[in-house]
């Protein structure tokens, strides 16, 4: 489903720290969850995907973890860095359907 | 690879007028899709193409936007008249063609870096 709202939750972490943030999702039906990173200005730019036959997936310095239960998916950011400071958004989709839908967003602060 | 191209990056104008944007997606992606993007939400589907055909336009309030990619590459996205809530990020995102069975694979899509809209 869609959220609302002009102020996005922020998590904030310490240069180094580990971050993880989290997302819900609604459609029962979606077997396809990508975690987008989007920095002021610009589109969202695809970190990692997993699909629906898969709990974990790892790739460099960040893993998605998939809880298919709970509709619950979560984006792990390793060793965080300054860098990393953007808003993410997770996105489901199904299969034939192709487009996304995009959840809320988190906003990363990276402290140095 | 160049990636999407999207112009204006910047759009100002009043309630009723019209607007135009325009995007070129990744050479050879035959999808193409057309998201709003309200100030502190995610983006939401307006409209997809697959070639110069539309997919899914069921989100697209067609009383005031249109859409077309008339040649199957460039699209243009039309909002008349607007109103002060289309106040937006216009993105535009391609992706290569899935099988014809529409089956379990799924390409990658690459966004253009939008059109931020001002309706006053």
């Amino acid at each position: 489903g869609e959220s609302v709202g002009l102020h996005l939750p922020t998590l904030s972490v310490q240069e180094g720290d580990n971050s993880i943030i989290n997302c819900a999702y609604s459609n029962s039906a979606s077997d396809y969850f990508i975690w987008y990173k989007q920095e002021s200005g610009k589109g969202p730019q695809f970190i990692i995907d997993i699909r629906s036959n898969m709990d974990k997936r790892q790739g460099q310095r960040v893993t998605v973890l998939l809880n298919k239960t709970v509709k619950h998916l979560s984006l792990q950011i390793a060793a965080t860095q300054p860098g990393d400071s953007a808003v993410y958004f997770c996105a489901e989709t199904y299969t034939g359907r192709r487009a996304l839908t995009f959840g809320s967003g988190t906003r990363l602060q990276v402290q140095p | 690879e160049a990636g999407v191209a999207q112009s204006p990056r910047y759009k100002i104008i009043e309630k009723r007028q019209s607007v135009a944007f325009w995007c070129n997606p990744i050479s050879g992606h035959a999808t193409l899709y057309w998201y709003q993007q309200i100030l502190g939400q995610g983006p939401k589907l307006l409209i997809q193409f697959q070639n110069n055909g539309v997919v899914d336009d069921s989100q697209l309030p067609k009383d005031r936007f249109s859409a077309e990619r008339l040649k199957g590459v460039d699209s243009t996205l039309k909002i008349q008249p607007a109103k002060l809530e289309d106040s937006a990020v216009y993105l535009c995102a391609s992706s290569l063609v899935v099988g014809a069975s529409g089956g379990a694979v799924y390409n990658e899509q690459f966004f253009g870096p939008g059109t931020r809209l001002t309706v006053l």
